[in-house]
């Protein structure tokens, strides 16, 4: 596809399971961003990836968070233990270089229950 | 560390009333500035970059570095620019801040 894409679009868990969210970038996209979108809260910064080098991790907010990516390309981010804190909308991004536009996904809509 | 402030959560004008979305930013260095744009149900969408100096849907803002702002102007709001703006920086690492939106709307 030519845009960014994340999967699911929305999901509904139980406090205390495990989720991971998907992030297909756009081709040749060397930076990716995760970012958590909450009423009041604004766009919240998570994490970016660049190229090979070492991701950003500075905004994740807690130990139960991490992200990984795959062949410079897909991105997961996994929340374990759930809480009902984490209920949000998780946002990722993705740009070819600095100065450049980020394109956003459709956002993943977590509900933990 | 760079930061990005948007203070007003809220706005609301007339349409064909001028309209400004405030910004102001922390940065050491010299930071790349944007607005997004989500309209409703849509995705988050590039509106203007600072450096591209030019003007989307009637929008303009103008990097004033000596206030660390960057400031977004439509001189006759739109019912149509009713949407949720925020603010972004970008500084020499690829880190990319936004500020915590500003939802304008404009009545009839």
């Amino acid at each position: 596809g030519a845009g960014v894409s994340q999967s699911p679009s929305n999901k509904v868990t139980e406090k205390g399971k495990d989720v991971e969210l998907r992030c297909d970038p756009i081709s040749g996209h060397t930076a990716l961003y995760w970012y958590r979108q909450s009423l009041g809260q604004g766009l919240e910064f998570l994490i970016y990836f660049q190229g090979n080098s070492a991701p950003d991790k500075s905004g994740l907010p807690s130990d139960r968070f991490s992200a990984e990516r795959t062949g410079g390309s897909v991105s997961t981010l996994t929340i374990q233990r759930t809480q009902q804190e984490d209920s949000a909308v998780y946002l990722c991004a993705s740009r070819r270089g600095l100065g450049t536009e980020a394109f956003f996904g459709q956002g993943t809509r977590l509900t933990v229950v | 560390a760079q930061r990005v402030t948007q203070p007003e959560k809220l706005l609301s004008v007339f349409k064909g009333a001028p309209v400004e979305l405030k910004c102001n930013y922390s940065y050491s260095g010299s930071p790349e500035l944007f607005w997004y744009v989500q309209y409703s149900r849509q995705r988050l969408q590039l509106l203007l970059r600072h450096i591209s100096r030019e003007s989307i849907k009637g929008f303009t803002a103008d990097l004033n570095k000596g206030e660390t702002s960057f400031h977004l102007k439509k001189p006759f709001a739109q019912e149509e620019d009713s949407a949720m703006y925020y603010c972004a920086l970008t500084g020499s690492n690829y880190k990319l801040t936004f500020g915590k939106g500003t939802l304008l709307t404009v009545n009839p």
